[in-house]
């Protein structure tokens, strides 16, 4: 069965602090790893997606990491505002031929100030 | 260019009564896809359109729940029959070709009340 698991679950830290977020996934077969920003009461956003020859790509503060051994992500926020208070949804998409996703449950950051 | 429209953004049925769930892709994306979110979980695939195609229904509920893309016009999420546990968020996400690395855009999502 695919799954995403994410962690932690939440996490508050003080403006202007960097903070990572962890995603581990048993999807087969791996097609792509997409981080999604979701804030409340809204639809997610996409903030960056990799392919499984992707290590590495950043999006102006985010940057996300993909071991596709391990099966693990992770996404990096450097010098926090309060603007990225928000859920962080690791999603993972198998290779079906076309985009069907799994979701984690995601990290719910709170930066404060 | 606007982005993928849902509306309405509220909705409130009492048990029994019928939910219709609106959602208009982004211009020029023929791909819909409809997700649930219920509260403290992630989102969970529902069914995949193409125009006047279901491509991949194997999240929807068999019973009540129904969807379309006609040629003109929004896809619809039906749910016939509501019943409390068919409160959450539905969001609906579009995109241009359905590939496996093509990125899917949401809309803001319905929020469904079941009283």
């Amino acid at each position: 069965k695919n799954q995403v698991e994410q962690s932690p679950q939440s996490l508050i830290i003080l403006e202007g602090k960097n903070c990572t977020l962890q995603c581990n996934y048993t999807v087969s077969p791996f097609s792509n790893l997409r981080w999604y920003k979701q804030d409340t009461g809204r639809g997610p956003v996409s903030l960056t997606i990799m392919t499984f020859s992707e290590n590495t790509k950043s999006n102006g503060r985010y940057t996300a990491t993909l071991d596709a051994d391990t099966k693990q992500s992770s996404l990096h926020i450097t010098a926090s505002q309060l603007s990225d208070s928000a859920s962080y949804i690791c999603v993972v998409s198998a290779n079906s031929g076309y985009s069907t996703l799994t979701f984690g449950k995601g990290t719910m950051l709170l930066v404060s100030p | 260019n606007a982005g993928v429209m849902q509306n309405p953004r509220h909705l409130v049925r009492r048990r029994g009564q019928e939910a219709r769930l609106r959602c208009s892709p982004m211009k020029g994306h023929s791909h819909v896809y409809w997700y649930r979110q219920l509260p403290e979980e992630g989102l969970k695939f529902m069914v995949y359109l193409q125009k006047e195609n279901i491509i991949d229904e194997s999240g929807m509920p068999k019973e009540r729940f129904s969807a379309e893309f006609p040629k003109e016009g929004p896809s619809i999420l039906r749910i016939q029959q509501v019943v409390r546990g068919d409160s959450a968020a539905y969001f609906c996400a579009s995109s241009q070709d359905g590939a496996g690395a093509d990125t899917q855009y949401f809309g803001p999502g319905t929020r469904l009340t079941v009283l």
